[in-house]
């Protein structure tokens, strides 16, 4: 069975510091994960995938095996990234079912 | 490009009635569409897996007798929701995968059901 743990609930930066959004995975093969996000009154939305390893909106994350985390990082904080980051997890190479974490509701303080 | 929309974006209706949502894939074709549940402040629920001229795939404690699945094309897909009651009342989204695209998923806006 896959189990994607989101530690935080809620998490508050001021604008300028840096952030990082916590995600650990649990999967015995070879997953795929992703961070999807969303804003206030919009539809959830990809933001990242690891295979791409590519920066979306300022925002990385590294797929470590060895401690099975994927956390989101960017190293200066706009009000425009409060919003609610879900990570998740996809069997590589399965049937792209993913499994959500409970969410990280992140808040920039102005 | 990649849009999904889901009708209606609101219901309201009484127990024991059953209702319909439907998921469309605008621009692209969808041989794999999905199916989740979200309650409030909480996290998306996966209840089935939707396929394209085949029956659905439910998660363990789904009643697909209850939550009835139709994906006749490659753009439509449908959730009835059958006999409903007010435990049924939830956020209800859809998404969809690009048919011999990459894995990720474009989502719905999402239905709001009440079961009165």
């Amino acid at each position: 069975a896959q189990r994607v743990t989101q530690p935080e609930k809620l998490l508050s930066v001021f604008k300028g510091a840096p952030v990082e959004l916590k995600c650990n995975y649990s999967y015995s093969g070879s997953p795929e994960l992703f961070w999807y996000v969303q804003y206030s009154r919009q539809r959830l939305q990809l933001l990242l995938r690891h295979i791409s390893r590519e920066s979306i909106k300022g925002f990385t994350a590294d797929l470590n095996k060895g401690e099975t985390s994927f956390h989101l990082k960017k190293p200066f904080a706009q009000e425009e990234d409060s919003a609610m980051y879900y990570c998740a997890l996809s069997p590589l190479g399965g049937n792209e079912k993913l499994t959500f974490g409970t969410g990280t509701r992140l808040t920039i303080i102005p | 490009g990649a849009v999904v929309s889901q009708h209606p974006s609101r219901v309201i209706c009484k127990s024991g009635t059953s209702v319909k949502i439907e998921c469309r894939s605008l621009d692209f074709q969808a041989t794999t569409m999905f199916w989740y549940r979200q309650f409030p402040k909480q996290s998306l629920m996966l209840m089935a897996t939707s396929n394209e001229g085949s029956k659905a795939t439910y998660e363990q404690g789904v009643e697909k007798d209850k939550f009835l699945i139709n994906h006749a094309s490659l753009t439509l897909s449908t959730l009835t929701v059958t006999s409903a009651h007010p435990e049924d009342s939830s956020f209800y989204i859809c998404s969809a995968r690009v048919t011999g695209g990459p894995p990720e998923q474009y989502f719905g806006p999402g239905t709001r059901l009440t079961v009165t």
